[in-house]
């Protein structure tokens, strides 16, 4: 088990360019969730899967935003044409659908900067 | 909609004293469940302590309890002797009972700061 897994760590780029950020889960989980956490504050719901079907998005998740978990493992997150508001880290965790009331297992994060 | 607030931006505690931080929320839902998520600098989010709002007894992990009053909606974090290590930002979290999203929705944080 080594956990959840988030590439890159950090990534700064223009604004306006696209970007696309990977999480690996726990193998065994199948819930995935993606938040996004800004400045000085707790992270936020952006969207969960469960195996390779996207259940919800929040209104935060504009349509320049996209996730896609295909076979029900690995998670990306792509966002276009991006902005300066974008600049955030952008969290992945995971869990078994079952016990996910127990709470989740985290990645470490991935550090957006929009310049 | 839930809202969960933490009124306390910063603390600090000598090495091995105690100390608590404040969370209050907001929810017409009466089943729920309750975390409280430690977030060193720079590293992962991990979870702390659960309570599940059913249950009146208080839930412990080790140096870890909190106290929970569900009619006040209130929901604090105790931390006993504290250590270098327990340094980090920690955030208290709500989570509705339901089958399908279970999802988190977190205070704003409050820094913890331990002094030696």
């Amino acid at each position: 088990d080594t956990g959840v897994s988030q590439d890159p760590r950090h990534k700064i780029t223009k604004r306006g360019q696209n970007v696309t950020f990977r999480c690996d889960p726990i193998s065994e989980h199948n819930r995935l969730y993606w938040y996004r956490q800004t400045l000085g504050q707790g992270p936020e719901f952006l969207t969960y899967f469960q195996n390779e079907a996207q259940l919800e998005k929040s209104r935060l998740l504009s349509d320049r935003f996209s996730a896609e978990r295909p076979k029900g493992s690995f998670s990306t997150l792509e966002i276009q044409r991006t902005e300066q508001g974008d600049s955030a880290m952008y969290l992945c965790a995971s869990s078994l659908a079952t016990v996910a009331n127990y709470g989740y297992t985290f990645g470490s994060g991935t550090r957006l900067t929009v310049v | 909609a839930q809202t969960v607030t933490q009124s306390q931006p910063e603390m600090s505690v000598q090495e091995a004293e105690t100390v608590t931080l404040s969370c209050t929320y907001d929810t017409s839902e009466n089943n729920y469940y309750l975390f409280w998520y430690k977030q060193p600098p720079s590293r992962q989010m991990i979870l702390v302590i659960r309570q599940e709002a059913y249950k009146q007894q208080n839930a412990t992990e080790n140096r870890f309890s909190v106290n929970f009053q569900k009619a006040a909606k209130s929901f604090s974090l105790k931390i006993s002797d504290s250590q270098l290590g327990d340094t980090a930002m920690y955030f208290c979290a709500f989570m509705k009972q339901e089958e399908y999203g279970n999802k988190l929705v977190f205070g704003a944080g409050t820094i913890l700061r331990v002094k030696s």
